[in-house]
């Protein structure tokens, strides 16, 4: 079975720093995606970024841009010029590629809380 | 705007009660799903649906119950047999993951928060 591991249960930035949030995952599969979702105070899960493990590319949205190391299995979220808004808890979800019956299923990590100083 | 309504937004259970958790899509999504968050325990599946009339066990279902009868709606009942139900519950939903939509995300709901009385 494929687990996600977040090894930073808190994080914390300044204002207009530079931040990087670890996610690792263990998995048998050549072929999955990988997800990194926020959740701000209001507790709505929001998607930030997405990653095919086929494409050698690392995704980037706006501020948001990823490290996708797939050998070493790991998908790491850098945020650029830190924003107060970005405070929130972070998760990392794996989903896998197959076509049995659970395929959509999101494995996720146990979240990193980001703080972010002014 | 298409989204997913979860309701209520707070619900209390008493002792040897079953309550029902309502989720509602318009995002004319196949598959939807329901989570349980705990702190410091990430999102935890209880079940999900992949087209109407069948439902599938996650991770954590014993306890609860679903059913799929319309597509746009999914709700969860936490029964009497859930021996602890406060937590975050989050509905989501999503296109069916095949083919040109591999890459599709799950939407969420705003969730619902159940506590014991």
């Amino acid at each position: 079975a494929q687990t996600v591991t977040q090894s930073q249960p808190e994080m914390s930035v300044q204002e207009a720093e530079t931040v990087t949030l670890s996610c690792t995952y263990d998995t048998s599969e050549s072929d999955y995606y990988l997800f990194w979702y926020k959740q701000p105070p209001s507790r709505q899960m929001i998607l930030v970024i997405r990653q095919e493990a086929y494409k050698q590319q690392n995704a980037t949205e706006n501020r948001f841009s990823v490290n996708f190391q797939k050998a070493a299995k790991s998908f790491s979220l850098k945020i650029s010029d830190s924003q107060l808004g970005d405070a929130a808890m972070y998760f990392c979800a794996y989903r896998s590629h197959n076509y049995g019956g659970s395929q959509g299923n999101l494995i996720f990590g146990k979240g990193t809380k980001l703080s972010v100083k002014p | 705007d298409g989204g997913i309504t979860q309701s209520p937004k707070y619900l209390f259970r008493k002792e040897g009660q079953n309550v029902t958790l309502s989720c509602e899509q318009n995002l004319n999504h196949d598959a939807m799903y329901w989570y349980r968050q705990d702190p410091g325990q990430g999102l935890r599946l209880i079940y999900y649906s992949q087209i109407v009339n069948d439902f599938q066990k996650g991770d954590i279902a014993e306890g609860y119950s679903v059913s799929r009868e319309k597509k746009e709606s999914f709700p969860l009942t936490v029964t009497s047999a859930q021996k602890n139900p406060t937590a975050f519950y989050l509905c989501a939903s999503s296109i069916l993951p095949l083919g040109l939509y591999s890459n599709q995300p799950q939407h969420f709901g705003d969730g619902t928060r159940l506590s014991i009385l």
